[in-house]
């Protein structure tokens, strides 16, 4: 079965320096991979959409980008803020095809930006 | 006002009880999903549902089950809560199926079961 690995560990990094997360994922590669955000006690925040026939995708300073052969995403947040702290998921949509595709999460990793 | 709600927000309730969480959204949405998010093991899918007369089991379905009694209503259901319950859950609408489409989130309810 697919399993998508994010790192567990919070990543901290300075106010202005560029954030970049991992999406790893070991079986299928998925049609189609989702970044969300959630801030703590909340639900998660639809950010970005990629699809397996891009390479990358922009969205204001968000970047995500996506690999097949290396069975990655990574997630980029360019002159991060305090505000952009929160925990990160990455979703892939199941291989299942039709009315049963359905997303699949990561565990997410937590981003903190001190000022 | 917000497009996904959840009631209750918060919920503490023994073991044994039966318990409803009720998800609402004004999004028009056909597709409707439920998870349960624990620390460490991510969102889980519990229950989905592509329109009023289409309920799917998802990963996590044992000791739950759910009603969708109109489009803009879906409700999860434990029978018998027990302590392992305790977790926090999110509706969730989508306006499609799959990963092409976003998913947009309710608040959530965190539930305890003692």
């Amino acid at each position: 079965s697919q399993k998508i690995e994010q790192n567990s560990e919070a990543l901290n990094i300075q106010e202005g320096k560029t954030a970049t997360l991992t999406c790893n994922y070991t079986n299928y590669s998925p049609a189609y991979l989702q970044w969300y955000r959630q801030d703590p006690g909340r639900g998660p925040v639809f950010l970005l959409l990629i699809r397996e026939n891009e390479k990358e995708k922009r969205k204001e300073r968000l970047k995500v980008t996506f690999d097949t052969t290396l069975k990655q995403s990574l997630f980029h947040i360019t002159a991060s803020q305090p505000a952009d702290s929160a925990t990160y998921l990455c979703a892939l949509d199941t291989p299942d095809g039709g009315a049963t595709n359905k997303l699949i999460f990561g565990t997410g990793t937590l981003l903190a930006v001190q000022p | 006002d917000a497009d996904v709600t959840q009631t209750p927000r918060n919920r503490i309730t023994k073991t044994g009880k039966r318990i409803m969480l009720e998800c609402s959204q004004t999004k028009g949405h056909d597709r409707m999903y439920w998870y349960r998010q624990d620390p460490g093991l991510g969102l889980r899918l519990i229950y989905y549902s592509f329109d009023v007369k289409d309920i799917n089991k998802g990963e996590i379905s044992d000791g739950y089950s759910v009603s969708r009694q109109a489009q803009a209503k879906f409700s999860l259901s434990l029978e018998s809560a027990i302590p392992n319950q305790t977790a926090l859950y999110f509706c969730a609408t989508a306006p499609g199926t799959g990963g092409r489409y976003e998913q947009y989130f309710g608040p959530g309810t965190r539930l305890t079961v003692t």
